[in-house]
């Protein structure tokens, strides 16, 4: 199971940061993505990182601003997000990759987690 | 990146419709494509992975087809509860494992 929190409404310009906590299953095993889906528009991957911390990948749309991290001893993902503007305005989700039939997937997802940027 | 590029973007069709959803890739992703399926308020749900093989528990009225650069998704016979929108996602060039645009299905 996978529970995001740290979602609310920030102006431009602030920081938040947000957590997924991660239970029933060896989180230090796993990728974790963070994904997020603007109003009424697709799913956009955000960024990830592998299960030990050391390799992450940013959106071109959050690079320099995100921040992605773990601590596996608290089985817990973080995003840390500065410099927001109105385009970051979205639910946030955290997801398990995992291998499956040789091929990649995100197969638990948490329930999301919403960004509100507004003066 | 590999885009993905669904089509189409949305469709309208009736219960027992039989529904074909087109995914495209940028460049050849072998069968390493796979599909979600999102209802309004909640997260994806994998339904289809490795282009053509079914996540357990998803109904058989589900298939997936394709290999290279082009994969359908279809329902053979659309029920009220299949009403949602769909993604492709590819995972041949990870990470990332970036989505198409979505395809809303809506109720005719």
């Amino acid at each position: 199971q996978l529970v995001e929190s740290g979602g609310g409404v920030v102006q431009p310009g602030k920081s938040l940061r947000l957590s997924c906590a991660a239970s029933g299953f060896t989180f230090s095993d796993y990728s974790m993505y963070w994904v997020r889906q603007a109003p009424g528009k697709g799913l956009e991957w955000v960024a990830v990182i592998s299960y030990d911390g050391d390799n992450k990948i940013y959106a071109d749309s959050v690079k320099g601003r995100f921040t992605i991290s773990r601590d596996n001893s608290k089985n817990t993902l973080y995003l840390q997000m500065n410099a927001l503007g109105g385009e970051d305005t979205a639910v946030y989700y955290c997801a398990r990759e995992i291998p499956r039939g040789g091929v990649d997937i995100l197969d638990v997802w948490g329930q999301g987690t919403t960004v509100t940027v507004s003066s | 990146d590999i885009q993905m590029t669904q089509s189409p973007s949305s469709l309208s069709a009736s219960v027992g419709d039989r529904v074909t959803i087109t995914c495209r890739a940028s460049q050849s992703i072998s069968t390493y494509l796979n599909w979600y399926q999102q209802k309004p308020g909640k997260a994806p749900k994998l339904l289809i992975y490795a282009a053509s093989r079914v996540q357990s528990g998803v109904p058989s009225r589900f298939s997936g087809r394709g290999s290279g650069t082009d994969f359908t998704l279809t329902i053979s016979s659309l029920q009220p509860e299949d009403f949602a929108t769909y993604y492709c996602q590819q995972s041949y060039s990870t990470p990332p494992l970036n989505f198409g645009g979505g395809t809303k299905v809506q109720i005719k």
